[in-house]
């Protein structure tokens, strides 16, 4: 949706693999933005770009979440060793600098079993 | 830290009835504030968003809110729902001031509009 694809848009692991998720957006925009979506806890932010470099992590529930962006364009989210309460939909989202709003890709589906 | 609080969490009602989404944020400076929807199967789509001017703002298909400072509210409203209306709606704030930054969620509301 909005000029943002992500992938896989379902993926399931076993507990302690490592995976990871991918945000291909659209050319032109200025920031993207990770946020979870899950039962237990609603939309959560995660982190967010500004061309490469992270002005805001701080929503990043542990060090088993990273998160990078090359070339101002793709961004991928690895969680390591993954832990059933990492069960949920992970949303990307765009922004483009004349539009003071975020743009929501469809997510990944990610099940820890 | 801001947070939102979205006073109901389901919401029945029948097509032509009328619609109002409470929600409430707790942030001291300036906020823009948005409502998304979430249609069945579907990503999250923005309705509308306050930045500053008239607090009585108009969205798509028919859906207004309006900002009450003082009361740090920003409640969802419609004259008259439709069966299509039927999804789950979001209440954010972003810390204003700033052109980037996170969104902070409510915790949704779905509402269910009967025939």
């Amino acid at each position: 949706g909005a000029g943002v694809s992500q992938s896989p848009s379902n993926k399931v692991t076993e507990k302690g693999k490592d995976v990871e998720l991918r945000c291909d957006p659209i050319s032109g925009h200025t920031a993207l933005y990770w946020y979870r979506q899950s039962l237990g806890q609603g939309l959560e932010f995660l982190i967010y770009f500004q061309g490469n470099s992270a002005p805001d992590k701080s929503g990043l529930p542990s060090d088993r979440f990273s998160a990078e962006r090359t070339g101002g364009s793709v961004s991928t989210l690895t969680i390591q060793r993954t832990q059933q309460e990492d069960s949920a939909v992970y949303l990307c989202a765009i922004q483009w600098s004349s539009y003071n709003e975020q743009f929501f890709g469809p997510g990944t589906r990610l099940t820890v079993l | 830290a801001q947070s939102v609080s979205q006073h109901n969490h389901h919401v029945i009602l029948s097509e032509a009835a009328s619609l109002e989404l409470g929600c409430n944020y707790s942030y001291g400076g300036t906020v823009n504030l948005f409502w998304y929807v979430q249609y069945p199967g579907q990503h999250l789509q923005l309705l509308l968003k306050y930045f500053s001017g008239d607090p009585l703002v108009k969205g798509i298909k028919g859906f207004e809110a309006e900002f009450i400072k003082s009361k740090f509210s920003f409640n969802l409203r419609k004259p008259s729902v439709q069966w299509s209306d039927t999804a789950e709606y979001f209440c954010a704030v972003k810390a204003g001031g700033t052109s980037y930054g996170k969104l902070t969620f409510g915790q949704g509301t779905i509402l269910t509009v009967h025939p």
